[in-house]
């Protein structure tokens, strides 16, 4: 399989300040990243897709304004929760698609996740 | 629109024993792909086995397969010899062809008793 990895893996933040995430696909060119966020015990819920060079598309009811993305390189995007409240907290993973040679189709591979406390 | 229903919550299963998750699908595409992943308390999402709706036969993976039955939209992973690293939550997901978004079910809590 394809690596993805995500930065921070952990992190705690005030109430008010903005949180970076970032989420890279480390052997292979991702054309499209997706960004997720699960709540304890539930399942994944797809808050926006991005396509490299394009603006995200958000999932209805997700804040564009409140949850920034951006997908500036085939290897790189970002995930940024701006004003952060405590109702934020969850767990964020990222997921990658794109063509890695020596495997078949374009699969879907996800990062290891991070996890946000807002406090 | 696409939908994924798992309806089992929890499962309980002895080692070594095969066990199957139920996962029922719904979408107006006539192309699409079936997946499962398994989430350790990790949260790391690891893939398992993918089955295309057009494939003949049922997609096999180690011990994982798929029960795929396209006429009535399920999609059940069965594990053989059921391991206690099996235990986890699985999620069933599907997406439709030209689609670029996966779509998850609830997910099935599995544990496995020694």
């Amino acid at each position: 399989g394809a690596v993805v990895s995500q930065h921070p893996s952990r992190v705690i933040c005030k109430s008010g300040t903005s949180v970076k995430i970032e989420c890279r696909s480390l052997d292979f060119q991702a054309t499209t990243m997706f960004w997720y966020r699960q709540f304890p015990k539930q399942s994944l819920m797809l808050m926006a897709t991005s396509n490299e060079g394009s603006k995200a598309t958000y999932e209805q009811g997700v804040e564009k304004d409140k949850f920034l993305i951006n997908h500036a390189s085939l290897t790189l995007s970002t995930l940024t929760v701006t004003s952060a409240h405590p109702e934020d907290s969850s767990f964020y993973i990222c997921s990658a698609r794109g063509i890695k040679q020596g495997l078949a189709g374009d699969e879907q591979y996800f990062g290891p996740g991070t996890r946000l406390t807002v406090t | 629109a696409q939908k994924i229903t798992q309806t089992q919550p929890g499962m309980f299963v002895q080692e070594k024993e095969a066990v199957t998750l139920d996962c029922t699908y719904d979408t107006s595409d006539p192309s699409y792909g079936l997946f499962w992943y398994k989430q350790p308390s990790s949260g790391e999402m690891i893939f398992l086995i993918y089955q295309g709706s057009y494939d003949q036969q049922n997609a096999t993976e180690g011990r994982y397969s798929l029960n795929f039955q396209k006429a009535r939209k399920s999609a059940n992973l069965v594990i053989s010899a059921s391991q206690l690293g099996d235990s986890a939550m699985y999620f069933c997901a599907m997406r439709d062809q030209g689609a670029q978004k996966l779509v998850f079910g609830q997910g099935t809590r599995l544990t496995i008793n020694p």
